[in-house]
């Protein structure tokens, strides 16, 4: 199995609101990563798991909350948030730079389109 | 910091070859090239590592030249199903771990 799955496709929420994103793989990865995406821009990094921890957080604003529930799951929880955060939110996954995996090339999931009202 | 990438658009005709350039002002530890068509997740296609290992597709060649931190991708024979934005990302490892950073991309379009 080379995929990675994201659930909703698509979500829309007004700001009182809270929600989640959900991203799966099945690849034996050991890092798992969520990128923000806005229309006509390239993937922006937001948070970094590897072997189920957060190793990088790009100073993202705590409306947003990630979480890694064990080595195949990873999930994005969302609350209080501003028209500006609608966006492609995008999951992917690799083998993870510790522990000395030479080749760290990200496998993307479809995204999840989110629309804050 | 962002990866500078070259050309931002290039239109060409089915046959023709292309060349795009990403460049970094940073010490890198690979280069990775994406492709994402409209309305759809980027698809790995190429890993170049510092010291001249390289992973990817059979039909994709790419460059890096490490004195530089430059890399390109070359598309020959271009074929319709070559149409999306190509995006350059670029790795720097650190205890943290791995962090990827994409250049802004280069929008191919491949006409009959």
């Amino acid at each position: 199995d080379t995929e990675v799955t994201q659930t909703p496709k698509h979500l829309v929420m007004g700001m009182t609101n809270k929600k989640s994103l959900k991203c799966e793989q099945h690849m034996g990865h050991r890092a798992m990563y969520w990128y923000k995406q806005k229309a006509k821009k390239p993937p922006e990094l937001m948070f970094v798991y590897s072997y189920e921890k957060l190793s990088i957080n790009e100073s993202v604003p705590s409306r947003f909350s990630p979480e890694c529930p064990n080595s195949s799951l990873l999930n994005l929880h969302l609350h209080a948030l501003q028209p500006e955060d609608s966006a492609l939110y995008l999951c992917a996954s690799s083998q993870g730079a510790q522990r000395g995996a030479r080749y760290n090339e990200q496998f993307f999931g479809p995204g999840t389109r989110l629309t804050v009202l | 910091q962002q990866p500078v990438q070259s050309p931002q658009a290039v239109i060409l005709r089915e046959g023709e070859d292309a060349v795009i350039n990403c460049s970094s002002s940073k010490a890198l530890y690979s280069v990775h090239w994406y492709r994402q068509k409209h309305g759809e997740a980027p698809v790995f296609l190429m890993i170049l590592l510092k010291g001249g290992e390289q992973k990817g597709h059979d039909k994709i060649s790419a460059s890096f030249n490490e004195k530089k931190q430059q890399s390109s991708l070359y598309l020959t024979a271009s074929q319709l199903s070559y149409s999306g934005t190509y995006f350059c990302g670029t790795e720097i490892r650190e205890t943290s771990g791995s962090r990827l950073t994409f250049g802004e991309g280069t929008q191919l379009t491949v006409n009959p």
